[in-house]
Formats: C-alpha cells, sequence, structure tokens
C-alpha cells in the first residue's frame, strides 16, 4: 500500500523562473487537494480536484499558479515567474469521496526555496 | 472567514498525559481532524471526529469535542518522545459543499525523557 508521494522532495529556483511539482495520490482515491505551508503555520488550502476536474480555488492561488490533474490520476501544480514569497512546503493530499469522513492523506510536501 | 486556533506549545513529562486543546469559529463545522507533523515531514492523520459526536477513543488517543463552546481537545495518554511533534487540529464544513481543510497553527508537543 503506496501513500501519498511527491516529487520533487526539494526544489531551489532562482526569482522569475517557472516551477512544476507533481503529485501521486493513493491509487483508487478520485479527490486531490494542494496546500501550502509556510514556516511556523498550518497548511492553507489552494485547490482541489475529483477525478479530472478542479471543483474549488482559493483566492491564495494567483494568476501564477495552475494546477492540472488531467487524467485523474497524478497531478501537477506550476508556478510561474516565482517570488521569494512563494517560498513554503508545498503538500498534497488524496481521499476517497464517497461520504464522510472524508479523510485527507498527505504527501512528504515539496520544499521550495526561491532565491 | 472560519478561524481553528491552538495554544503554541506544550511541554510534558514521559509518561505523563498530553491534553491539547483547539477551538473554532464555524458552528457548522461537520469534521474535525487531528494531524501530526515531524520535523521535514508531510502530515499524519491521527483521528477525527463527527460534529454530532463528543467523544471518540483510539488506542492512547481520545478526542473530546464541546459542539456548544467549538472546543476540541486531544489527549495522549502515557507520551512517549516519539509523541513529540507539531499537532494541528483541522476542521471541515461539507455541508457547505467545501472540502477543504482549515488548520490551526499547530501546537509544538515536546515530551521531557
Amino acid at each position: 500500500d503506496t501513500g501519498v508521494s511527491q516529487d520533487p522532495r526539494h526544489k531551489i529556483t532562482k526569482r522569475g523562473q517557472n516551477v512544476t511539482f507533481r503529485c501521486d495520490p493513493i491509487s483508487e482515491h478520485n479527490r486531490l487537494y494542494w496546500y501550502r505551508q509556510t514556516l511556523g503555520q498550518g497548511p492553507e488550502f489552494l485547490t482541489y480536484f475529483q477525478n479530472e476536474a478542479q471543483l474549488e480555488k482559493s483566492r491564495l492561488l494567483s494568476d501564477r499558479f495552475s494546477a492540472e490533474r488531467p487524467k485523474g490520476s497524478f497531478s501537477t501544480l506550476e508556478i510561474q515567474r516565482t517570488e521569494q514569497g512563494d517560498s513554503a512546503m508545498y503538500l498534497c493530499a488524496s481521499s476517497f469521496f464517497t461520504g464522510g469522513p472524508y479523510e485527507q492523506y498527505f504527501g512528504p510536501g515539496t520544499r521550495l526555496t526561491v532565491t | 472567514g472560519e478561524d481553528v486556533e491552538q495554544s503554541l506549545f506544550l511541554s510534558v513529562r514521559e509518561g505523563d498525559s498530553s491534553v491539547i486543546n483547539c477551538t473554532y469559529t464555524d458552528s457548522s463545522s461537520t469534521y474535525l481532524y487531528w494531524y501530526k507533523q515531524e520535523p521535514g515531514a508531510g502530515l499524519q492523520l491521527l483521528t477525527y471526529i463527527f460534529s454530532n459526536m463528543d467523544m471518540k477513543q483510539d488506542q492512547r488517543l481520545t478526542v473530546l469535542l464541546n459542539k456548544k463552546d467549538k472546543h476540541l481537545s486531544l489527549r495522549i495518554a502515557d507520551t512517549q518522545t516519539g509523541d513529540s511533534a507539531i499537532y494541528f487540529c483541522a476542521e471541515m464544513n461539507s455541508g457547505a459543499g467545501s472540502y477543504q481543510l482549515t488548520f490551526g497553527k499547530g501546537t509544538k508537543l515536546s515530551v521531557i525523557p
């Protein structure tokens, strides 16, 4: 039973560059979520998918951010023209949506550092 | 909007019980969760409680929910050094059709040997 995996685990990039992260959910999980966590804070919701449909987006998800889940399996999160304020841990979670309790299982995260 | 508050630090001696508290503002929260995060790692789901319950026990973990006061607590019995981590309380209001989790800032639990 493999859990949620994320790649890469760490990414250092220069300001203005584009970065892309990948998340592979637990197989059979039809919902996939992205969160962002900065130092000393709890995770903040960015967006989620049910299968390939993006159903909810946070106001935190600016125009520079885009997420996809093209075949309803893995997902990618792209940040264009990175800024220092984008430095954070990006967490992916998945769940199987049938009815409550909607438990979300998290991956290890991708730590982004923008220099 | 929804808000979840937790005290930031808790220190206990090994073998004692730990109680981590959380308050939330959304009276329509349907599920409340506790997650554990170790340094540099993702979040591990520990347990959850449905809003119409007032207590749930799972091995060393006991969750108490006071819905009237919007207060949630996590009790860890016989705390061990391996329990040292940051514990996050999170709420979900699935009744509003939103399945996002709203987290507190986390409580850092330090266990003294």
